[in-house]
């Protein structure tokens, strides 16, 4: 069965302070792995899907990197409004729907 | 303009009653979902429509059931609700063919049981 892990539960930083979060996953065959950010109250909010290891996406001050076992979510010079719970999903091969991780709440403090 | 709205986005009802909740997406994706969100923010898959056939049907209580009258709208029914039914409830759209299909989600419902 596919999994996802995410770590650490919860993250807080200084305004500028680099830090990465961490998405561990197994799927038997990888289709995409997405990256999404949600705020309170609100639904999950999509940032980028990697397809395969190696590969790279970045959005203002995030980068996504992807490895077989794992991805990695960089945020660079975080800034208060970055605060958000971050989830990573896997959807493999001959599967429609996503499994998510059960995310990331990180904290930016100005 | 929204692509994926549901409505309404907050629901308290007692025990033992029946609600629905509707969500309609104008991005012209053919796949259509229901996820859960669990007090833990944990989500997870119930059901996945593509083009009006049910796709996915996840172990979910049979007091759920979904419906599709055309492939911008799916809609949940639940019966009999109970306390463990309180949650967040999201609809999501995508497409089913190609590669990986990013699905984009509503604004959620949360259901309180009291």
């Amino acid at each position: 069965e596919d999994q996802v892990t995410q770590s650490p539960e919860a993250l807080r930083l200084q305004e500028g302070e680099s830090s990465s979060l961490n998405c561990s996953y197994t799927v038997s065959g990888l289709r995409g792995l997405f990256w999404y950010r949600q705020d309170p109250g609100k639904g999950p909010e999509f940032l980028f899907t990697l397809y395969s290891a190696g590969e790279e996406k970045e959005k203002e001050r995030l980068k996504a990197t992807l490895t077989k076992k794992e991805s990695f979510l960089h945020i660079t010079a975080p800034k208060p409004e970055d605060s958000a719970t971050y989830l990573c999903a896997v959807q493999g091969w001959g599967a429609q729907k996503l499994v998510f991780g059960q995310g990331t709440r990180l904290t930016i403090n100005p | 303009d929204t692509a994926v709205s549901q409505t309404p986005k907050y629901l308290v009802t007692q025990m033992g009653n029946d609600k629905s909740i509707k969500c309609e997406q104008n991005l012209g994706h053919d796949t259509m979902y229901w996820y859960k969100q669990d007090s833990k923010k944990f989500l997870k898959i119930m059901f996945s429509y593509n083009n009006k056939e049910l796709i996915i049907n996840e172990t979910v209580p049979n007091r759920f059931s979904p419906k599709s009258p055309d492939k911008a709208h799916l809609n949940l029914h639940i019966n009999s609700l109970e306390l463990g039914d309180s949650a967040v409830y999201f609809c999501a759209s995508s497409y089913r063919q190609g590669g990986a299909t990013e699905a984009f989600f509503g604004q959620g419902t949360r259901l309180t049981v009291v």
